[in-house]
């Protein structure tokens, strides 16, 4: 069965830091494989995605990811957070040709010292 | 409108009481979904409508009645309803429920408390 597994239940950083979140898979074929934040009070939006092709994927607000089947991770990067970036985030995969069911991570709670 | 909106963004209703959950998507999606996200818990996918058809349902308890008129929209009826339902419901819609076009986009959620 899939699952996606985010090590990390809650973690700061300082603002300018650079950032990475954790996640790892576990899925038999090449998977589709997804980041979501979720600001309080709001629904899920995406960062990023990967299905194929070049492993480094770049998303919105300056977040990246990087795929690696070697080691079944998907890890966040940002190169300096911003306060903004306060938020959960979750890691998801999707399994199979019928993408309709994405199996989420718990989450990673990202709080940001000034 | 823009996006997938939900109403009520809050609601708080005891055991007995019946009601819904409505959500409507403005991108021209053919897919919607549920979700349900409790606190401590990854989020859970509770139905998805392809073209208006339930394609999953992920063993969600008859307290728990979606019904999909159209592309657009997406209901979820309620009744009697246990605390441990209280939760954040969330609808989602995409292009299509496979492969590139399952980008999912979401709206705000319903805040659900049962009494």
């Amino acid at each position: 069965a899939q699952s996606v597994t985010q090590p990390d239940i809650h973690i700061t950083v300082s603002e300018g830091a650079s950032l990475e979140l954790r996640c790892n898979y576990s899925y038999g074929a090449t998977p589709y494989l997804f980041w979501y934040v979720q600001s309080p009070g709001q629904g899920l939006q995406l960062l990023l995605k990967y299905f194929s092709g070049d492993t480094l994927v770049q998303g919105i607000k300056g977040f990246e990811a990087e795929f690696k089947r070697s080691q079944s991770s998907f890890n966040l990067r940002k190169p300096s957070v911003h306060w903004s970036d306060a938020a959960e985030y979750f890691c998801a995969v999707a399994a199979g040709s019928s993408a309709s069911k994405i199996i989420f991570g718990s989450g990673t709670r990202l709080s940001i010292r000034p | 409108e823009t996006g997938v909106t939900q109403t009520p963004r809050h609601l708080v209703m005891g055991m007995t009481n019946k009601k819904s959950l409505k959500c409507e998507q403005h991108l021209g999606h053919n897919a919607m979904y549920w979700y349900k996200q409790s606190a401590k818990k990854p989020l859970e996918l509770m139905f998805v409508y392809n073209f208006k058809e339930q394609t999953e349902n992920n063993s969600v308890p008859s307290r728990f009645s979606p019904e999909c008129p159209n592309s657009s929209h997406l209901f979820l009826h309620l009744h009697t309803l246990q605390p441990e339902d209280s939760a954040l419901y969330l609808c989602a819609s995409s292009q299509a429920t496979s492969g590139d076009y399952n980008e999912q986009f979401f709206g705000p959620g319903t805040r659900l408390t049962v009494l």
